[in-house]
Order: structure tokens, then sequence, then C-alpha cells
């Protein structure tokens, strides 16, 4: 998984709870993402940075926070989880080109 | 409509059979394609990139860029079941890092031995 790691790699949180989600790279790598993916939506980006403290949001930011104050790590808050936010969350890393290389995933269930 | 889609599948095939995955988009500033293959509990990983409209071959893998049909296809020949896995295609309309790709919704694929 080119150097990334997440964790938890599982979590079972309840309502109202919050979370963090870490995202580590040894690769150096300037860029780094966080998506969900769930049944009959696909990949969808949450957040990115593009440097340290630089970030951004994605499609589907609402409910999510997230802070980069290294370059290897990426950190996803859910300040306060819903049920809906129960999905497999994916961190990515890019250098200077298109290509993303993706972690193993966080799978995050809120009862 | 989706900026991109994806057929839905799942798609079952016998060991040996070519395969055929495909998606369309609706944006025409697209113009680089991946294609990632997930397998079971992992992360994606990249399979294919293809820049604007053309071929690309490696190995058993083809992937082909229609831009003036807004078309995408990922060609697996004599698939092996160590293929079986969802593919997602994915785009984005801009070079370099800080552009943001569009994934489809991934089709599984099970190759039967």
């Amino acid at each position: 998984d080119a150097g990334i790691t997440q964790s938890p790699r599982h979590k079972v949180t309840e309502t109202g709870t919050p979370v963090t989600l870490r995202c580590h790279q040894t690769e150096n790598h300037r860029y780094m993402y966080w998506y969900r993916q769930d049944p009959g939506h696909g990949l969808r980006l949450i957040h990115y940075s593009y440097g340290v403290k630089d970030t951004d949001k994605g499609e589907v930011s609402d409910g999510y926070s997230v802070s980069r104050s290294k370059t290897e790590d990426f950190l996803l808050t859910l300040e306060s989880a819903t049920s809906s936010q129960t999905s497999v969350y994916f961190c990515a890393i890019s250098d200077t080109t298109d290509t993303q290389y993706f972690g193993p995933g966080t799978r995050l269930t809120v009862l | 409509q989706k900026e991109v889609e994806q057929d839905p599948g799942p798609l079952s095939v016998p060991e040996g059979a070519i395969v055929s995955l495909n998606c369309t988009y609706s944006n025409s500033a697209f113009q680089y394609f991946m294609w990632y293959r997930q397998y079971s509990r992992k992360g994606p990983e990249l399979l294919m990139y293809t820049y604007s409209s053309g071929n690309k071959e490696d190995g058993r893998f083809t992937a082909q860029v229609d831009k003036s049909s807004k078309y995408i296809s990922l060609f697996i020949r004599d698939s092996q079941p160590s293929d079986s896995a969802t593919y997602l295609c994915a785009m984005s309309a801009l070079a370099g890092a800080n552009s943001k790709l569009t994934f489809g919704k991934g089709i599984t694929l099970s190759v039967r031995p």
C-alpha cells in the first residue's frame, strides 16, 4: 500500500461521539486525500491537503474536519458521529502526478 | 445525470474469457483516465492510466478511451481467477496532483475457475 498506514483499521462508536482517523505516510508525498466508500456511491472525496496546514473541501465534507500539522500525517475528525457516517474510509497520497495511492482503509460503524 | 456512469454488475465469467468493462462520462473537460482494481477489504490500486483518446496495453490489460463518445473501456484477455476484484474507473480534467479524481461506482468481477 505504497507506504501508507491507516489507524484504526476498524472502529465501532456511538452516535454523538467524536472520532479521529489517522493516515500516516512514509513517502513524503505532498498531497493527501480522505475518501469514503459506500455501496451505490463509489469513492467520494471528503477533504484533501496540498501541504502542511493547507487543506480544502471535497464533495462530501459536511460533518468532517481535517488537520495536517506534519507532512506524514493527515487526520480526519468526525466531530459528532452520525449513523450516516458509517462507511469505509480511505486515505490516498500523491506526489506531482495524477496517480493516487490508497491506504488499506478504516471500517467505521456508528451505532 | 452523474458525471461518471459505470455498468453496475456484478459480472461473472469463466476463466479464459475476454472481459470488457466500461464507463461513460458527461464532462468533456476530462482528459486523464484511470482504472483502479480493488480486492475485497483492500484499498484501490492503480491498474491503467491513459491520457486523451487512444489505446494503452499492459500485458493482458488494454485501456481504451474514446473522447468523442465520452466512453472508456478496460479489456482483460485470458481472464484469471486472480482478476476477481472490483474495478473502478476514474478521471480528471487537470494534470497534476491537485486535480480531483471523479470515480465510477465500480463493478465487481468474478472469474470462475
